[in-house]
C-alpha cells in the first residue's frame, strides 16, 4: 500500500530533451507539492498544488511545468533538458497546505547527460 | 526570508553514543518545526514535530523542543542505534506560505557498531 509512488525512479536522458514524472497519492489528501534535491542533498520546493489549483511557484525555470488532472496526481513536465536539471525529484502530499505532515513520495533520480 | 541552519556533517558515533544534531531557525512569524529523516535512496519520513513555543516533539527515542527564545530546535537521543545511520534534516513551515517546508542543508548521521 504505497502512500506516495513515483514514476519513473530513474530516469536518464540527453540534454534537450522533454520528459515527465509522474506521482500518485492514495492518501485522499488535498495537497501535493514538488521538491528538488541538488546533489549536497538541499531539499527546495518546487511547485505546490492545493485542489488542483497552484498556490506556490518557487521561481522555477518555465522550462518546468507541473500538471494535476485531479487531486491524486501531480505530474512534473521538464522541457529541454540541461545538465543542471539532474537531481533527485521528490513529490510529497499532505492533508491541507498548512501546518501539516507531508507524506513524501520514493524520489526520482533525473541525471542529465 | 526565513531560513534553517544545521550542524554540518557527517557525525559519526559509536553505537549507545548521545546524538545532538543542532538546528536553529529565522522566521517572520510562528512557525512549526519539523525534523525528517531520510534513509539511503528513500524518500524522507516524518520524524517528529512541534507546533509551538515549548512544544517537545518526540518519537523513536529522538526529541526535539521548540525554543523560541533560542530559536532553536535541536534533535537528542540517548542512545543510538546502527540503524539509525541516515540523513537527518530540520524544516520549518510558516501558516502564511502555502504549507512549504523550508529545510536545512541536512546533517548525515553514521553510527559504527
Amino acid at each position: 500500500d504505497t502512500a506516495v509512488s513515483q514514476t519513473p525512479k530513474y530516469l536518464v536522458t540527453q540534454m534537450g530533451n522533454d520528459k515527465s514524472i509522474k506521482c500518485e497519492q492514495n492518501l485522499g489528501h488535498d495537497t501535493m507539492y514538488w521538491y528538488k534535491q541538488d546533489s549536497k542533498k538541499f531539499l527546495k520546493i518546487m511547485f505546490s498544488y492545493n485542489n488542483k489549483e497552484l498556490i506556490i511557484n518557487e521561481t522555477v525555470p518555465n522550462r518546468f511545468s507541473p500538471k494535476s488532472p485531479d487531486k491524486a496526481h501531480l505530474n512534473l513536465h521538464i522541457n529541454s533538458l540541461e545538465l543542471g536539471d539532474s537531481a533527485v525529484y521528490f513529490c510529497a502530499s499532505s492533508l491541507e497546505p498548512v501546518y501539516n505532515e507531508q507524506f513524501f513520495g520514493p524520489g526520482t533520480r533525473l541525471t542529465v547527460l | 526570508g526565513d531560513s534553517v541552519t544545521q550542524m554540518e556533517g557527517p557525525v559519526t558515533l559509536s553505537e549507545e553514543a548521545f546524538l545532538t544534531i543542532n538546528c536553529t531557525y529565522t522566521a517572520t512569524g510562528y512557525p512549526s518545526l519539523f525534523w525528517y529523516v531520510q534513509y539511503p535512496g528513500e524518500g524522507l519520513q516524518l520524524l517528529l514535530k512541534a507546533t509551538k513555543a515549548d512544544d517537545k516533539g518526540s518519537n523513536k527515542g529522538f526529541e526535539a523542543t521548540y525554543r523560541k527564545e533560542t530559536t532553536s530546535f535541536h534533535l537528542e537521543k540517548g542512545s543510538v542505534q546502527v540503524s539509525d545511520s541516515a540523513v537527518y534534516f530540520c524544516a520549518l513551515s510558516e501558516g502564511n506560505q502555502g504549507g512549504k517546508l523550508i529545510f536545512g542543508q541536512g546533517t548525515e548521521l553514521s553510527v559504527k557498531p
